[in-house]
């Protein structure tokens, strides 16, 4: 089963508009990632949390994690019609096993 | 601009035929895996390998076998296509352990019919 569960499912917002999604883990973690995906391609690697941290940032992402509460969320300021895509959170379990375990998505759409 | 390169975009295949995915990746990641991403599930694990010659099974690998002869090669083997395995697989590479993020390739579209 899917360990990490975004929020929203979709999104749609005008570009210049921030947009914030959620994703909630049920076990231990070392780090949490999140993934861009644009329709019909792979994934890309946007950003890496570790367990330790509360925010990290990186160009216009913003990504922060409640470890206690077992929830990330990813901010894009000022988002642009090429933000459209999926995104998807990750997570590195501490059990050990080296497979990040991915949620189901969301799909965001910024109107131009 | 490291890379991993799956060897089709798109395919369409019989029910009842072997099918090869192939993935190819030029990092020298000792890590590889085989995801298939179906909507509303998200990507599932079907194998993983973290060394040549080594697999393990991942969440749903029956009806699926996988082979890593060389260590930036991981093929993907749909014994006896079903339509149940139409789906988008990906394949994904990374460094040991967890800490780096994984690799993805483009995709391959698989359509059984």
């Amino acid at each position: 089963s899917q360990q990490g569960e975004e929020d929203p499912q979709a999104l749609s917002i005008q570009e210049g508009e921030n947009a914030t999604m959620n994703c909630s883990y049920k076990t231990s973690i070392n780090n949490l990632q999140w993934y861009r995906q644009n329709s019909g391609r792979g994934l890309v690697h946007l950003i890496l949390i570790r367990s330790n941290e509360r925010e990290k940032h990186s160009g216009r992402l913003r990504v922060t994690l409640d470890t206690s509460k077992k929830s990330s969320s990813l901010l894009i300021t000022a988002s642009r019609a090429a933000d459209t895509a999926s995104y998807f959170c990750a997570t590195d379990p501490t059990s050990g096993t080296y497979k990040y375990i991915f949620g189901t998505g969301t799909r965001l759409k910024v109107l131009a | 601009d490291v890379k991993v390169t799956q060897s089709s975009r798109y395919l369409v295949k019989r029910t009842g035929e072997k099918v090869f995915l192939e993935c190819v990746q030029d990092m020298d990641h000792e890590n590889m895996f085989w995801y298939r991403q179906d909507p509303g599930l998200g990507l599932r694990l079907i194998y993983f390998s973290y060394d040549v010659k080594m697999k393990e099974k991942g969440d749903i690998p029956e009806g699926y076998s996988v082979s890593r002869e060389k260590k930036e090669r991981f093929s993907l083997i749909l014994e006896s296509a079903s339509t149940n395995q139409t789906s988008m697989y990906l394949c994904a590479s990374s460094l040991p352990g967890g800490s780096y993020g994984y690799t993805f390739g483009s995709g391959t579209r698989l359509t059984v019919v």
